[in-house]
């Protein structure tokens, strides 16, 4: 069984500020790595995935995370943010089952 | 491309109702999920497809849950009889198999807002 653990259910942050949104994982088999956002009242959209390679991934919207084995983590990051970047973040795995496990999300707000 | 197409955005109904969501996948893809969101539970996988063969229904909560694909371009989840526990938003997602389904992205449509009064 997998788990996913999104350390900040909140994230509040300013404009131009950085901001970094953490997750960890466990799973006892080979995992894929994902980020979704969310925006209010739509479905789920892919923000950048890790499936193999380089462990530094990028996505859309400036946003990037890294992917580190040891420490079990898939933490996001953008170096600044704008205010259309509030919204609900969801990290998830996928086994190659299909199973597919998403954290509880983290809200980030960003203020002006 | 449309995206993945649910319909009625928005049900209310009452308890002991039968409900009936409805999901369109984008054309191609082979892979079908269901979810449910809620603010206690978060996104949970419910079920899901792969050429119109459910595959993993474990996550359905009941009996009262159930899911079909009569083809690949139409899938219902209906609930009988519906519960005010039931309330949430259910998402259906697609997605186009490539070496793996866990190597996917999913596709996510807008979601059905249900309220089961």
């Amino acid at each position: 069984a997998q788990s996913v653990t999104q350390l900040d259910s909140q994230v509040p942050v300013f404009e131009e500020a950085p901001v970094e949104l953490r997750c960890n994982y466990s799973s006892s088999v080979s995992v894929y790595l994902f980020w979704y956002v969310q925006y209010p009242n739509q479905g789920l959209q892919l923000l950048l995935k890790y499936l193999s390679g380089s462990t530094l991934v990028k996505g859309i919207n400036g946003f990037e995370a890294e992917f580190n084995k040891s420490q079990t983590s898939f933490h996001l990051r953008k170096p600044s943010v704008h205010i259309s970047d509030t919204a609900e973040y969801f990290c998830a795995v996928n086994t190659n089952a299909g199973k597919s496990t998403f954290g509880d999300g983290t809200t980030l707000t960003v203020k002006p | 491309d449309a995206g993945v197409i649910q319909s009625p955005r928005h049900e209310v109904t009452e308890m002991g109702q039968e409900v009936t969501l409805r999901c369109k996948p984008i054309s191609g893809h082979d892979y079908l999920f269901w979810y449910r969101q809620t603010m206690m539970r978060g996104l949970e996988l419910l079920i899901y497809f792969n050429n119109n063969v459910p595959i993993d229904d474990s996550g359905m909560p009941e009996d009262r849950f159930s899911a079909k694909m009569p083809n690949a371009s139409f899938s219902t989840l209906k609930i009988q009889p519906s519960e005010p526990r039931d309330s949430a938003v259910y998402f259906c997602a697609s997605s186009r198999s490539s070496g793996g389904v866990g190597l996917v992205t999913q596709y996510f449509g807008p979601g059905t807002r249900l309220t089961v009064l």
